[in-house]
């Protein structure tokens, strides 16, 4: 089974409509993130958690929010879903300190 | 303004050479670099970590280098095989595990 697992791997919706994306470790990692992932732009950080209770915006956070309501289990909202959000979005984990980020195989979203 | 360069261009090489990879930066001073692998429809995997005091790093047939003054790193495949095309990704951390990736660049090995 993977480590990090995310859900839907693909999902098509329409402008406006409400989109949850879940992602769920079983690394034991205190932290984790969402990226999204647009052609040539490489991976931008969307939000991330050190902990349970600790919640942080990224680069590029308007128009997302997020839950972290386990320590396995750190999911990605999308309250009003505009077509320029259609991107690849990956969550990942890490240990922390200088440790790697281990990656989900991301869900391809596409906002008609 | 903070930036992360890779060739977004592809990099096209023969089995059995040496594949190298830029991966130049403005604006950081960052603790380390790290160089993940992403093959399509599926999440970045790591490879390497190299530190500010390091100059190279080696693993198998890959071999990192950093160099802070020029603000370069280059990631080098020796004995490239078809199995080596990949997108690669750089991505520098100032401090505390928060990565700024570079756009990657996709390499093309072929037999």
């Amino acid at each position: 089974d993977a480590d990090v697992t995310q859900t839907p791997r693909n999902r098509i919706t329409k402008t406006g409509k409400r989109i949850m994306l879940e992602c769920s470790q079983t690394k034991g990692h205190d932290r984790m993130y969402w990226y999204r992932q647009d052609p040539g732009l490489g991976l931008r950080l969307i939000y991330y958690s050190f902990d349970v209770k600790d919640i942080n915006k990224g680069e590029i956070s308007d128009g997302y929010s997020v839950s972290r309501q386990a320590q396995a289990k750190f999911s990605l909202s999308l309250e009003s879903a505009i077509p320029n959000q259609t991107a690849l979005y990956f969550c990942a984990t890490s240990a922390g300190g200088s440790q790697p980020q281990h990656f989900g195989d991301g869900t391809r979203l596409s906002i008609l | 303004s903070q930036k992360i360069e890779q060739n977004s261009e592809a990099l096209n090489i023969q089995e059995g050479k040496t594949a190298t990879l830029t991966c130049n930066y403005t604006n950081y001073s960052p603790a380390y670099l790290q160089w993940y692998r992403q093959d399509p429809g599926r999440g970045p995997v790591f490879l390497l970590l190299i530190r500010e005091n390091e100059k190279e790093k080696r693993k198998e047939r890959l071999k990192v280098t950093f160099d802070t003054t020029l603000k370069q790193s280059l990631f080098h495949i020796t004995a490239s095989q078809p199995a080596d095309s990949a997108t690669y990704l750089c991505a520098l951390d100032n401090a505390g595990n928060m990565l700024t990736f570079g756009g990657g660049t996709r390499l093309m090995v072929k037999p």
